[in-house]
């Protein structure tokens, strides 16, 4: 079953606009982390958040985590056409064990 | 530094039949994970070995199974397959406790 949602299903942002992305999720967990995916191909791992920080960046990348109401976004920001693919969250409750949401699929326009 | 392999990268099997995907891991990885993803879907978690043992499993039937070698890299083994098999199948690769390197997957189509 699937830990996360992630809201929205589908994003449509304009080249150089900012995209946010959010993941709710049911357990208490050790980290939350955040892939990318494109084209139904390989995940590649964006950022790790764990469960005592609030806030991480990465280079153009943001996340935040609220443990109290079980919810992180991502924000990209000045986003580019090559962001295009589709964003997942991963909480880790039990070590090892990922447990993805829905994902968000994210498209920029030229 | 070669990053997770996965073989082979597309295959078509028919119901009924097995199938064995394989999978070498990050260099200096020693445990290994695996998913299954169907379309527009995120990824399910089958199971995961660390020493050559399976550590956890997921809420999977026993006709998956699976194998870790002594050189780490490891195999998935799915018996009788069903059409529902059909999906991406994806090997993540860490050290225990660390993040994870996924392969680019097996997109196995079952008729």
């Amino acid at each position: 079953s699937q830990q996360g949602e992630e809201d929205p299903q589908a994003l449509s942002i304009q080249e150089g606009e900012n995209a946010t992305m959010n993941c709710s999720y049911k357990t208490s967990i050790n980290n939350l982390q955040w892939y990318r995916q494109n084209s139904g191909r390989g995940l590649v791992h964006l950022i790790l958040i764990r469960s005592n920080e609030r806030e991480k960046h990465s280079g153009r990348l943001r996340v935040t985590l609220d443990t109290s109401k079980k919810s992180s976004s991502l924000l990209i920001t000045a986003s580019r056409a090559a962001d295009t693919a589709s964003y997942f969250c991963a909480t880790d409750a039990k070590e090892g064990k990922l447990t993805f949401g829905t994902g968000t699929r994210l498209a920029v326009r030229p | 530094d070669a990053g997770v392999t996965q073989s082979p990268t597309h295959l078509i099997k028919t119901r009924g039949q097995q199938v064995t995907l394989r999978c070498s891991p990050k260099s200096g990885h020693d445990t290994v994970s695996w998913y299954q993803q169907a379309l527009g879907q995120g990824p399910q978690f089958i199971f995961q070995y660390y020493e050559e043992e399976e550590r956890q499993r997921g809420n999977f039937p026993d006709r998956f199974s699976g194998h870790q070698f002594p050189n780490y890299s490891s195999e998935l083994n799915v018996n009788a397959l069903l059409l529902g098999d059909s999906a991406l199948y994806l090997c993540a690769s860490s050290l225990l406790g660390q993040s994870y390197t996924f392969g680019s997957g097996t997109r196995l189509t079952v008729v």
